[in-house]
């Protein structure tokens, strides 16, 4: 595709339950990062995957959120025994190198309401 | 470590006026970019305009400019001749230049054009 694209667009889950966003990245990118969008707040840095290679997950809260990029392509979010305060918007972006200097573009993001 | 701070939670401009949103940054790096932002209702993040700190020379996109004041670490947004299609989230962020790095997002500043 043209750009970036994250599904489902909307999840609503019971508390307890695991969920799983999907990122599709714009073919060809190295980089893939993940941000938690809490509303009315700036994103917050999740984790990064050059390739297939988680090389930081600093900032994933718990050891409930795990992410994936097996193939160097797709991603994953998966969040385990979900809680309210997981209810935020997660975004998806990907850049085409590893330097600072390339232009990251987003999705559209994933928003997860739990109740 | 590296912050970017918004002080303006919401501002509000008449269409066809101009409009500065602030920013400052803290960093111990020399390379690195600066970035603002823009998320409409719909969520996705869209760039603005970038800033290179090697750069003196302030970046201009059509009626979206910055004042890029190094040595203060202040990065501000002036938009010129404001549309209604402007109103949305603007996001202040930085990236470091050494390496690929994350994205460091402010929190926002809301921006209402009134008609």
């Amino acid at each position: 595709g043209a750009g970036v694209s994250q599904s489902p667009r909307y999840k609503v889950a019971k508390r307890g339950q695991d969920v799983a966003l999907r990122c599709d990245p714009i073919s060809g990118h190295v980089s893939l990062f993940w941000y938690q969008q809490a509303l009315g707040q700036g994103p917050e840095f999740l984790t990064y995957f050059q390739n297939e290679a988680q090389l930081d997950k600093s900032g994933l809260p718990s050891d409930r959120f795990f992410a994936e990029r097996p193939e160097g392509s797709v991603s994953t979010l998966k969040i385990q025994r979900t809680q309210q305060e997981d209810s935020a918007v997660y975004l998806c972006a990907s850049s085409l190198a590893p330097r600072g200097d390339t232009e990251a573009f987003f999705g559209q993001g994933t928003r997860l309401t739990v109740v | 470590a590296q912050t970017v701070t918004q002080s303006q939670p919401e501002m509000s401009v008449q269409e066809a006026e101009t409009v500065t949103l602030s920013c400052t940054y803290d960093t111990s790096e020399s390379d690195y970019y600066l970035f603002w932002y823009k998320q409409p209702p719909s969520r996705q993040m869209i760039l603005v305009i970038r800033q290179e700190a090697y750069k003196q020379q302030n970046a201009t996109e059509n009626r979206f400019s910055v004042n890029f004041q190094k040595a203060a670490k202040s990065f501000s947004l002036k938009i010129s001749d404001s549309q209604l299609g402007d109103a949305a989230m603007y996001f202040c962020a930085y990236r470091s230049g050494h390496r690929d790095d994350k994205i460091i997002f402010g929190k926002g500043t809301r921006l209402h054009i009134l008609p």
